[in-house]
């Protein structure tokens, strides 16, 4: 229990659903990170939220869309995915952001597949 | 281009000593990780290099040398539950006073009897 959990764990659905996973943590962190986890292949790290406040978009496509109410809470809203994109979407939290230099915890990740 | 080489997998023996390589091409360095995953759990934080040498954690240790873009993760009297993924990411500089992570794809090593 790394103290950053994430719901659902799987999921399945079409190229045209909408879905969204929810990602929390328990640590008081203030940076909240989504990577995507494909097999062999190294993260990539997709969004970075600093106080509620995006810093990073590295060139993710607009069917995903990130959204952070609150420095505990991240989501990554999903609409007409691709079947490229199934993979493992993790969350992971740290303390800070600034210098990256700052152990990041991780959540245990949704396997999601798109058909 | 930025760029972090890790063997794809390892196999070792119980007991035994294991060094898991890891080179990296990057533009600029501002600190090292290694990371353990479990098949189908969360990576978890192992250690961290910013300076030259080596740092010691228990059965575990992490050596850095700058100059040559080079670290290693030594694991010293392997159990069976050393069987995981070990993951070596850089910190680098990026762009608007930034900074980036890096990951390798990840050594899968297997420990057996």
């Amino acid at each position: 229990e790394t103290g950053v959990t994430q719901t659902p764990r799987h999921l399945v659905m079409g190229m045209t659903n909408k879905k969204s996973l929810k990602c929390e943590q328990h640590l008081g962190h203030n940076a909240m990170y989504w990577y995507k986890q494909s097999a062999k292949k190294p993260l990539e790290l997709m969004f970075v939220y600093n106080f509620k406040e995006q810093t990073e978009n590295n060139s993710v496509p607009s069917r995903f869309s990130p959204e952070c109410p609150n420095s505990s809470h991240l989501f990554l809203h999903l609409h007409t995915l691709q079947p490229e994109d199934s993979a493992l979407y993790l969350c992971a939290s740290s303390q800070a952001v600034a210098g990256l230099n700052y152990e990041q915890y991780f959540g245990p990740g949704t396997r999601l597949t798109v058909t | 281009g930025q760029n972090i080489d890790q063997p794809t997998e390892m196999t070792a023996t119980e007991g035994a000593i294991v060094q898991i390589n890891c080179t990296y091409q990057t533009s600029g360095f501002n600190g090292l990780f290694w990371y353990q995953q479990h098949a189908g759990e969360a990576p978890t934080f192992l250690s961290y290099n910013v300076l030259d040498g080596l740092e010691e954690k228990g059965r575990f240790s992490s050596f850095l040398s700058r100059s040559k873009g080079y670290s290693y993760l030594l694991l010293k009297e392997l159990q069976m539950k050393d069987s995981a993924s070990y993951l070596c990411a850089v910190i680098t500089p990026g762009a608007d006073s930034n900074y980036q992570l890096i990951w390798g794809a990840g050594t899968k090593l297997i420990i057996k009897p």
